[in-house]
């Protein structure tokens, strides 16, 4: 069955920093991964998704994700960190079975950027 | 426009009382869904209509009943809940149920309080 591991429950660098979130996927079929955002007291955001297009996938906000089949990983960069990405980050796969697809989301990973 | 809308905001329900959640999107999308999110977890899903029709119950409790009056309005009903039932309810919606690279848009979210 397909899941997502999210590595690290809080994330915190300096902004102006790499920001780097983790997230290994586990799936018997090429999956469908998307990155998704939630702000404080706010909804979830798509910020991109990886639909084998392409393994370098850009978002929104000047995030990127590459997936890595080999290392079965789909993480988050974005290459200088703003106070405003601060929020909550899902990692999220589509579980296929009965004609319906699911979205499946990881735990979760804080970020915290700190002046 | 991805707008996904919800009222109200905030609601704060007595375990005794009957309320109702709104969900509203006018993207053309066939399939609407229901999330509860307790505080730092991720979203779980609830409930999946698709074109009007209840595709999956996530075995949720009774005290939940969910109504597609038509394709763009999805509610929520709610009545004897529990103090274990505050949370977040996020809705969702895309274009259809199936097909593997779906991409659902979240609303703002109703935050439930249950006294």
């Amino acid at each position: 069955a397909q899941s997502v591991t999210q590595l690290g429950s809080h994330v915190s660098v300096s902004e102006g920093a790499l920001v780097l979130l983790r997230c290994n996927y586990s799936s018997s079929v090429p999956p469908y991964l998307f990155w998704y955002v939630q702000y404080p007291n706010q909804g979830l955001q798509l910020l991109l998704k990886y639909t084998s297009a392409a393994t370098l996938v850009k978002g929104i906000n000047g995030f990127e994700a590459e997936f890595k089949k080999s290392e079965t990983s789909f993480h988050l960069t974005k290459p200088s960190a703003h106070m405003s990405d601060a929020a909550e980050y899902f990692c999220a796969v589509t579980l296929q079975g009965g004609g319906y697809n699911k979205l499946i989301f990881g735990a979760g990973t804080r970020l915290a950027v700190h002046p | 426009d991805t707008e996904v809308t919800q009222t109200p905001k905030h609601l704060v329900m007595g375990m005794t009382n009957k309320k109702s959640l709104k969900c509203e999107q006018h993207m053309g999308h066939r399939a609407m869904y229901w999330y509860k999110q307790k505080a730092k977890k991720p979203p779980e899903l609830m409930f999946v209509y698709s074109y009007e029709k209840l595709s999956i119950n996530e075995s949720v409790p009774s005290r939940f009943s969910p109504e597609c009056p038509n394709s763009s309005l999805l509610n929520l009903h709610l009545h004897a809940l529990q103090p274990e039932d505050s949370a977040l309810y996020l809705c969702a919606s895309s274009q259809r149920s199936a097909g593997v690279s779906e991409t659902q848009y979240f609303g703002p979210g109703t935050r439930l309080l249950v006294l």
